[in-house]
């Protein structure tokens, strides 16, 4: 079956450390996307993708980083410099153009808890 | 600038009990509207969408009319279920922007009860 897979589920992490979350995909989707969710929030996106070896800032990408070399994969690191990391991230996907792109597949999300 | 706003929660009901979760929209343009909803420990699913005005998105029983007039797009649905108890996103995307442009509103917690 095709989806959208996040790892690890649980994370704890300890202040000061990077931690890079996993978001693999095989619905051969060109854009992918990390959202952060906090309790009583709604979504707010960190970075997406369009396309491979590209990628943009959303609306809070302070503090973290991605990449993409592959079109299955988009890792997100959470590094120290991200004064508040204690979250629920989501990675999403979704075709671009079309009508399509207006639908957003998500994986199972990553819960991360600085210790 | 786009934004959702939902009504707040938590929402609790009982079993076969009508469902209401107001959702009003302000956006440039002329959006496409979703409900998503999200189950305990679990990722967004899209339940049903609308991308113009007067339409009606419906889905495992729930329904939505997109209202251009009121800005609004309110989830029902007649009789709900315990399996139903989840976390309900309206959210908004602009038709002529990129996929980033999905904007959500905060979500609203329904719990059904036996």
């Amino acid at each position: 079956d095709g989806g959208i897979t996040q790892s690890p589920k649980y994370l704890f992490r300890k202040e000061g450390q990077n931690v890079t979350l996993s978001c693999e995909q095989n619905l051969n989707h060109d854009a992918m996307y990390w959202y952060r969710q906090d309790p009583g929030q709604g979504l707010r996106l960190i970075y997406y993708s369009q396309i491979v070896n590209d990628f943009q800032k959303g609306d809070i990408a302070e503090g973290y980083s991605v990449s993409r070399e592959k079109k299955e994969s988009f890792p997100l690191t959470v590094t120290s410099a991200q004064k508040n990391p204690t979250a629920f991230y989501l990675c999403a996907s979704s075709m671009v153009g079309g009508s399509g792109a207006n639908v957003l597949t998500f994986g199972a999300g990553s819960r991360l808890t600085v210790l | 600038g786009n934004s959702v706003t939902q009504m707040e929660g938590p929402v609790t009901l009982s079993e076969e009990a009508f469902l209401t979760i107001n959702c009003t929209y302000t956006a440039t343009g002329y959006p496409s509207l979703f409900w998503y909803v999200q189950y305990p420990g679990e990722g967004l699913q899209l339940l049903l969408k609308a991308t113009k005005a007067d339409d009606k998105g419906s889905n495992k029983g729930f329904e939505a009319t997109y209202r251009k007039e009121t800005t609004s797009f309110h989830l029902e649905k007649g009789s709900v279920q315990v399996s139903d108890s989840a976390v309900y996103f309206c959210a908004l995307r602009i038709s002529s922007g990129s996929a980033r442009q999905l904007t959500f509103g905060s979500g609203t917690q329904l719990t059904v009860l036996p």
